[in-house]
């Protein structure tokens, strides 16, 4: 059972570009959650695909927006980086019929904005 | 004002000591609570669900105190292998967000 993937592994970009972050849920999930983890922080909610729709979203500006295709998987861009985006993305999957309780991270993409 | 807050620590303690975090939340109406492990430089796992009345898991205990909004989470005997960053993770105001806490830092010694 193929657990949430994720990727790139790592990525390093420049100001002002823009980057594209993939994930695959687990086997059976349907919910995609994606975060932002800096440096010494807990992970924070960017926002939340169910159906190919974002459901919820976290205090994050429009540069971070996202996508979710019919087999679950899910992309998040970021438009014109800074260098404050540098961080660690997560996605979580969840099945949102169990009311998205029980989340499972894939290992992160690890981005560096120069 | 943060929606989850922690100490970050770091707890330093020797094999076999027990140790408890707590976790404030802001939000009254939060219905879902969590602990979460996350070792460094991969991603958090779900240690335990928090649920009113406490609970146990093996030498991990989390209580849940609604009336003074926090969460604690107890180890028992700890292990070297218990090292790492516990995480308090609460739902919003709505059910399918989450919040986390910045983390507590754990380490075990010899």
């Amino acid at each position: 059972d193929a657990g949430v993937t994720q990727s790139p592994t790592h990525l390093i970009k420049t100001r002002g570009q823009q980057v594209t972050l993939r994930c695959s849920p687990k086997s059976g999930h349907d919910t995609v959650s994606w975060y932002q983890q800096a440096l010494g922080q807990g992970p924070q909610f960017i926002f939340q695909y169910y159906e190919e729709e974002e459901r919820q979203r976290g205090n994050f500006p429009d540069r971070f927006s996202g996508h979710q295709f019919p087999n679950y998987s899910s992309e998040l861009n970021v438009n014109a980086l800074l260098l404050g985006d540098s961080a660690l993305y997560l996605c979580a999957s969840s099945w949102w019929g169990q009311g998205t309780e029980t989340q499972y991270f894939g290992p992160g993409t690890r981005l560096l904005v120069l | 004002r943060k929606e989850v807050e922690q100490d970050p620590g770091p707890f330093n303690v020797p094999e076999g000591a027990t140790v408890a975090f707590n976790c404030t939340y802001s939000n009254s109406a939060s219905q879902s609570f969590f602990w979460y492990r996350q070792d460094c430089r991969k991603e958090p796992k779900l240690l335990m669900s928090v649920y009113s009345s406490g609970n146990e898991d093996g030498r991990f205990t989390a209580q849940l105190n609604r009336a003074s909004q926090y969460i604690s989470l107890l180890i028992r005997d700890s292990k070297l292998s218990d090292s790492a960053t516990y995480l308090c993770v609460v739902n919003g105001d709505n059910f399918n967000k989450f919040y986390f806490g910045s983390g507590t830092k754990l380490n075990v010694k010899p």
